[in-house]
């Protein structure tokens, strides 16, 4: 079946560092979903994109869909201690509320203050 | 709008009993997924409703069944419980690509 490869599956850096990670797919995706969850909590939506090339920004978070349509990274600019959680890529292979999400196995971020 | 609600949050069941877990998704929304999360396995899909039936499913076995009401509310059962099956349950609420999560139901299986 499908997968999504998410690395990096931990990251522990300095606050106000900039934060990158990315994932990759094998299929071609038409919806790219990124999430961030807190201990104990289910999935919060960060960012949403549906077009390859499509840059996106929700105040310091910033994705991107890639032009081959099976990846995409996110960028968190200038890291606080908030920003600590696991956070998820999600791939849709069908356009609309078709089909289920794929999930990576998440990026684990926590922030040095 | 009110968010998607999940209850309940916390269960402690014995093997081999089973158990409900209940799902109120986004008003409006017709879609509903639910998802096994576990620390080694990640969030893993088990099926998903959409105006009372079953359009995807997941590779779960049998014992995990659920259903959805004509008012969008989702249940998911599981029969015969297993150790493995403790896991966080998430729901989620769709009416686009889109996927709302509730905050889940902690299942821990003694």
């Amino acid at each position: 079946g499908q997968q999504l490869n998410q690395s990096p599956q931990s990251m522990f850096i300095q606050e106000g560092e900039d934060v990158s990670m990315n994932c990759t797919s094998s299929s071609i995706f038409n919806t790219w979903l990124w999430y961030k969850q807190d201990p104990g909590e289910g999935p919060v939506l960060l960012i949403a994109l549906y077009k390859a090339g499509e840059l996106t920004s929700n105040g310091r978070l910033t994705a991107q869909f890639g032009i081959t349509r099976k990846d995409s990274f996110l960028n968190i600019s200038a890291s606080i201690p908030s920003d600590v959680g696991i956070y998820f890529c999600a791939g849709q292979l069908h356009g609309g509320s078709q089909g289920n999400l794929i999930f990576g196995k998440g990026t684990k971020l926590s922030v040095k203050p | 709008k009110a968010g998607v609600t999940q209850t309940p949050r916390y269960l402690i069941k014995t093997r081999g009993q089973q158990v409900t877990l209940s799902c109120s998704p986004i008003s409006g929304h017709r879609s509903v997924s639910w998802y096994q999360q576990t620390p080694g396995q990640g969030l893993q899909f088990l099926f998903e409703y959409f105006s009372e039936t079953q359009r995807n499913k997941g590779n779960f076995p049998g014992r995990f069944s659920g259903r959805q009401f004509s008012n969008s509310r989702s249940e998911m059962n599981v029969s015969t419980l297993e150790l493995g099956d403790s896991a966080l349950y998430l729901c989620a609420s769709r009416d686009a690509a889109e996927a709302f999560f509730g905050q889940g139901t902690r299942l821990t299986v003694v």
